[in-house]
């Protein structure tokens, strides 16, 4: 219950594309999900995120849509760049576990 | 704003060793987090400090494990004996409140990429 199920493992698109990347939870107590950013020999670095109470957030060209009854939410890159290219993780926590679960991570290619 | 800092960047040991890491978090943050990413996959908490007290330990190997930190600021993490299973980067991030019922951004450091032979 505690695992947060994202997929695909890797993407490649062209620049300019919309990479789709998609996340499920099955614990009802989470209520806050952040995406982050990897860059090879860094760190992950915050995104954006969404509390479960909107169905979209939109930060520049990255946009977080949740679906709660459906227990999934994606993020989304318009006018995806060559600078895109990173690894992309999910993650949740509720205000009372306040842990962060992370998924497994998404690769993505933007290729010029 | 300085962010978290850790070092060493790369570790190469050999099996049954010790290695110790160290991590410095962003000033006036009270919450500091140790993370374990294998290859390929997520980070996964180890150990949660908040100040200089053990929020959450439950996912932390206490048999080789340990971890502590000193005046609720710098943290050591240090593996003893190490086994080849313990290849990994290990994170460190810092928040600025952090703790049961409170929700705000961590901020991750560069990592340090153990090699375990």
């Amino acid at each position: 219950q505690q695992q947060v199920k994202q997929s695909p493992q890797s993407l490649i698109v062209q620049k300019g594309g919309i990479p789709i990347i998609n996340c499920a939870y099955e614990n009802t107590a989470f209520d806050y999900f952040p995406w982050y950013q990897q860059f090879p020999g860094k760190g992950p670095a915050l995104l954006i995120a969404i509390r479960p109470d909107v169905s979209e957030k939109k930060e520049g060209r990255f946009t977080i849509s949740f679906n709660k009854s459906a227990k999934q939410f994606s993020l989304h890159i318009m006018d995806s760049q060559p600078g895109d290219s990173a690894t992309y993780f999910c993650a949740a926590t509720g205000d009372s576990s306040y842990k962060l679960i992370f998924g497994s991570g998404t690769r993505l290619l933007v290729r010029p | 704003e300085a962010g978290v800092a850790q070092s060493p960047r790369y570790k190469i040991i050999e099996k049954r060793q010790s290695v110790a890491f160290w991590c410095n978090p962003i000033s006036g943050h009270a919450t500091l987090y140790w993370y374990q990413q294998i290859l390929g996959q997520g980070p996964k908490l180890l150990i949660q400090f908040q100040n200089n007290g053990v929020v959450d330990d439950s996912q932390l190997p206490k048999d080789r494990f340990s971890a502590e930190r000193l005046k609720g600021v710098d943290s050591t993490l240090k593996i003893q004996p190490a086994k080849l299973e313990d290849s990994a980067v290990y994170l460190c991030a810092s928040s600025p409140r952090g703790g049961a019922g409170v929700t705000d951004t961590q901020y991750f450091g560069p990592g340090t990429r153990l090699t375990v032979l």
